[in-house]
């Protein structure tokens, strides 16, 4: 039982352009959602997160948007460049969950130069 | 303080064998957590600990694999009678308490410990 989806296992995109990644969820205790970024042989970093009592949060090229109604969150690359090129994982949690995530498997980006 | 250190980054072992991880969290970080990754997939929630006391468990948590973190510092995952299943990148985070501390709820992840049982 994925409670956590990414769908599109793979995403390329130019460099310059917006990227997209998507994830839907499930479990409706989920408050807060996390995006990470992960490089070969590293572990996952913390990229943005977004609180359910927004629909929106920005920081600097990386913008996270929540559609709790259709329990789905987007996070938007502009500009995209090549450093970008890595596995997004989403990521939710419930407050009441001593902070445990539960990850969606993961988004294979690839910024064309 | 370099962030969140993993020890082995890399074990190969035969099935059968007993095998024992090493996290070192960040020092002002209360809370420590262990993951697994399987290829393909997202990091799997196995444990986590508030300062010594271990307060959740998965039941991807077999009783094969028990976790201490003895003096509320450091954290080891042992894993007896290894089995090709267990073959998983293991993944250690610690955070503070409230979640804040540079990461908003998020946490400190390290590098992670490749298991390969053969």
């Amino acid at each position: 039982d994925q409670q956590v989806k990414q769908n599109s296992p793979s995403l390329s995109v130019q460099e310059g352009r917006i990227s997209i990644l998507n994830c839907d969820y499930t479990n409706s205790m989920f408050d807060y959602f996390l995006w990470y970024k992960k490089y070969p042989a590293e572990g996952p970093t913390f990229l943005i997160s977004i609180s359910s009592i927004k629909d929106k949060n920005e920081d600097g090229r990386f913008t996270v948007f929540l559609n709790k109604s259709a329990k789905h969150l987007s996070l938007h690359i502009v500009p995209s460049q090549p450093g970008d090129s890595a596995v997004y994982f989403c990521a939710a949690g419930s407050s009441g969950s001593a902070r445990q995530l539960t990850f969606g498997s993961g988004t294979q980006l690839t910024v064309l130069p | 303080d370099t962030g969140v250190s993993q020890n082995p980054r890399h074990k190969i072992t035969k099935r059968g064998q007993n095998v024992t991880f090493r996290c070192d969290p960040i020092s002002e970080h209360n809370r420590l957590y262990w993951y697994r990754q399987t290829l393909g997939q997202g990091p799997e929630f196995l444990t986590y600990f508030q300062n010594e006391a271990q307060l959740e468990k998965s039941r991807l948590l077999s009783d094969r694999f028990s976790a201490e973190r003895p003096k509320g510092s450091f954290s080891t995952l042992e894993i007896q009678r290894t089995e090709q299943g267990d073959s998983a990148m293991y993944l250690c985070a610690s955070s503070f308490r409230d979640g804040s501390g540079g990461a908003g709820y998020g946490y400190t992840f390290g590098s992670g410990t490749r298991l390969t049982v053969v």
